[in-house]
């Protein structure tokens, strides 16, 4: 079956550190890739998503191009802020009729 | 605009009793899912509701069921509670016309003694 994989964590950066956060999936198809976010206290939100191979998504000076060749989806930001702390899940979606898969979630937290 | 709202935010129980958690979805979406995020855990899928309709299953016991109601809302049921289904539940909405965004509650914490 489908299935995401992220680099464990917690990662600890200093701010304006440069941030890679490696996701990597399993999928039959050509999924649909996203990127949520969970800050503290809160719900999971959509930080950025990308539908096809090539496709770069940008939300918030973050970055992630969809890479069919090694099945990746790496989440990238140049400079973060200690608010960027939070727990980052990559997730993907085969197509309509799936369910997301939800990868198990990487903890960043960025010190002053 | 109100997004998606679930309760109760906190659920004690005890093993062997059952839970019924519920979810009100964004106005204007048909679809929901429920998702079991356990402590260490990434989320594990349980349940995907359209239209009134159960559209998918996790790999989870026959135990946890729900079902979604005429207005879209939803519950999720789990009987014969067990220790480990101490967790906390999501539930996320998404318009069910294509559109692949889904719009979280704050979930209920689930805790089973």
């Amino acid at each position: 079956g489908d299935s995401v994989t992220q680099m464990e964590g917690p990662v600890t950066l200093s701010e304006e550190a440069f941030l890679t956060i490696n996701c990597t999936y399993t999928a039959t198809g050509y999924p649909s890739l996203f990127w949520y976010v969970q800050y503290p206290g809160e719900g999971l939100q959509l930080l950025l998503k990308a539908t096809k191979a090539d496709d770069k998504g940008s939300n918030k000076g973050f970055e992630a191009t969809y890479r069919k060749e090694t099945t990746s989806f790496h989440l990238e930001k140049g400079s973060v802020q200690v608010s960027d702390s939070a727990v980052y899940f990559c997730a993907l979606r085969e197509n309509y009729g799936q369910n997301f898969v939800f990868g198990p979630g990487t903890r960043l937290s960025v010190l002053p | 605009e109100a997004g998606v709202t679930q309760s109760p935010t906190h659920l004690i129980k005890t093993r062997g009793q059952q839970a019924t958690l519920r979810c009100s979805p964004i106005s204007g979406h048909t679809s929901v899912y429920w998702y079991q995020q356990a402590l260490g855990l990434g989320l594990q899928f349980l349940l995907w509701y359209d239209e009134g309709e159960e559209r998918n299953r996790g790999n989870f016991p026959p135990r946890f069921s729900g079902r979604q109601f005429p207005n879209y809302s939803s519950e999720l049921n789990v009987n014969a509670l067990e220790l480990e289904d101490s967790a906390l539940y999501l539930c996320a909405s998404s318009p069910g016309d294509g559109d692949e965004k889904l719009f979280f509650g704050s979930g209920t914490q689930l805790s089973v003694l």
